[in-house]
């Protein structure tokens, strides 16, 4: 079991750049979702999926697209990379949008 | 909207303490409360979940309570060990995943 694994690792944008986060998991959770991590804000969510096909916004999901076309797969878009989206991302994975939550390794994000 | 709030946001312990954490949020219509730790450059990875219906939780040195009347869950820590440096996040769950900004512990040797 991998769990929760997302890539890049690491990346470097220059504003106005587009990109995709990858977040994949093996445990057949239902529920997925994306945070973002900043110093001093704690962890903050901006979207999730309750299950394939569907996708809801979190507290801070605008610059930001989903999809969830498969079980295991939900990326993360940046449409139009700024400098304000310079943070470290997180993806997690439940059974269920109440059960116990499993987190990946994160995505460092820097934005010129 | 579901608070949570973490107090102290850091502490620094000798060796060989024993230690509790605090987590407090407002709504106490909570499906789950779970602890996570967190090193340095990494995620989140979780200790201890505890159910609505439960009043507490343990794994070896580690022990979570939970009462939802008065919005409090604690994690203690016993015998703590430098290995135990880390920073602590707890996460509420209600509609969605409510997370403290965490207590930094730092374990003297």
């Amino acid at each position: 079991n991998a769990g929760v694994t997302q890539t890049p690792k690491f990346q470097v944008l220059k504003t106005g750049q587009s990109m995709t986060l990858q977040c994949a998991q093996d445990m057949n959770h239902e529920y997925m979702s994306w945070y973002r991590q900043d110093p001093g804000m704690g962890l903050r969510l901006i979207h999730y999926s309750v299950g394939a096909g569907i996708t809801d916004q979190g507290e801070v999901p605008n610059g930001y697209n989903v999809s969830r076309s498969t079980t295991e797969d939900f990326p993360l878009r940046l449409l139009s990379a700024a400098p304000s989206q310079t943070s470290v991302y997180f993806c997690a994975s439940s059974y269920s949008s109440t059960g116990e939550l499993f987190f990946g390794e994160g995505s460092r994000l820097t934005v010129l | 909207k579901q608070e949570v709030t973490q107090i102290p946001a850091a502490l620094s312990v000798p060796e060989g303490e024993n230690l509790v954490l605090n987590c407090s949020f407002t709504d106490s219509a909570i499906y789950n409360l779970q602890w996570f730790r967190q090193d340095p450059g990494k995620g989140l990875t979780s200790l201890l979940l505890i159910q609505s219906s439960q009043r507490e939780q343990t794994s070896g040195r580690l022990n979570a309570s939970l009462d939802k009347s008065s919005g409090r869950s604690t994690l203690y820590i016993a015998a703590s060990q430098p290995g135990d440096s880390a920073t602590y996040l707890c996460a509420a769950s209600g509609n969605q995943f409510y997370f403290g900004t965490g207590t930094s512990l730092t374990v003297i040797p």
